[in-house]
């Protein structure tokens, strides 16, 4: 069975500080791998990776895939409260026709003032 | 662009009964899959269509299907619902290149059923 676990469950950080969220999986035919900001209701996408060792920026949010280690970061600089959301990772898998994203149970992220 | 939107916003049904949620991609997005998220078991995939077709199907029971229309509008049926089937629905659509994992998802706000 398609494994994605996220650490984290949670986490609590002051403005300012740096964070680093972990997604490490298990799967059969990986495709790639997908991070989302979730707020209140719907998910933001954020990065889509699917090659190792090639960072992905976006402001102060960055990430990157290990594809031998079958694990992915999402860092985030410099923190603030509007970064407090429920950070998800998905996977992309195919199998034959059948192609699926398995989500992580997430990671809560608290960003006090 | 106006975002994806769903319909209802929120549901309140009794078990055994059926329910149809409703989906409206964004302009121009022809595939839209359908998610089930819940406490306990967090986002989890249930189908995607793309021009009319299910292309791709995640591991719940018959009792959830769906369907897309000519005009790339979706929706997802559950019939004989159970208390475990209460959950936000999310759908997400995705740009019209054809590959689910080669475009971005965008999510509309979900539909919270309640099943009592």
């Amino acid at each position: 069975e398609d494994k994605v676990v996220q650490s984290p469950l949670s986490l609590v950080v002051h403005e300012g500080d740096t964070v680093t969220l972990n997604c490490s999986y298990e799967v059969t035919n990986f495709r790639s791998l997908l991070w989302y900001k979730q707020e209140k209701k719907a998910p933001t996408f954020l990065f889509m990776l699917t090659s190792s060792g090639i960072e992905k920026k976006s402001g102060r949010l960055s990430s990157i895939l290990d594809k031998k280690e079958l694990f992915s970061i999402l860092n985030i600089t410099a923190t603030q409260t509007g970064d407090s959301a429920v950070y998800l990772c998905a996977v992309g898998v195919s199998g034959g026709s059948n192609y699926k994203l398995t989500f992580g149970k997430g990671t809560l992220l608290t960003v006090n003032p | 662009k106006a975002g994806v939107t769903q319909t209802p916003r929120y549901l309140i049904k009794t078990r055994g009964q059926q329910v149809t949620l409703s989906c409206s991609p964004i302009s121009g997005h022809r595939s839209v899959s359908w998610y089930q998220q819940t406490p306990g078991q967090g986002l989890q995939f249930l189908f995607e269509y793309f021009s009319e077709t299910q292309r791709n199907k995640g591991n719940f029971p018959g009792r959830f299907s769906g369907r897309q229309f000519s005009n790339s509008r979706s929706e997802m049926n559950v019939s004989t619902l159970e208390l475990g089937d209460s959950a936000l629905y999310l759908c997400a659509s995705s740009s019209p290149s054809g590959h689910l994992i080669t475009d971005t998802q965008y999510f509309g706000p979900g539909t919270r059923l309640t099943v009592l």
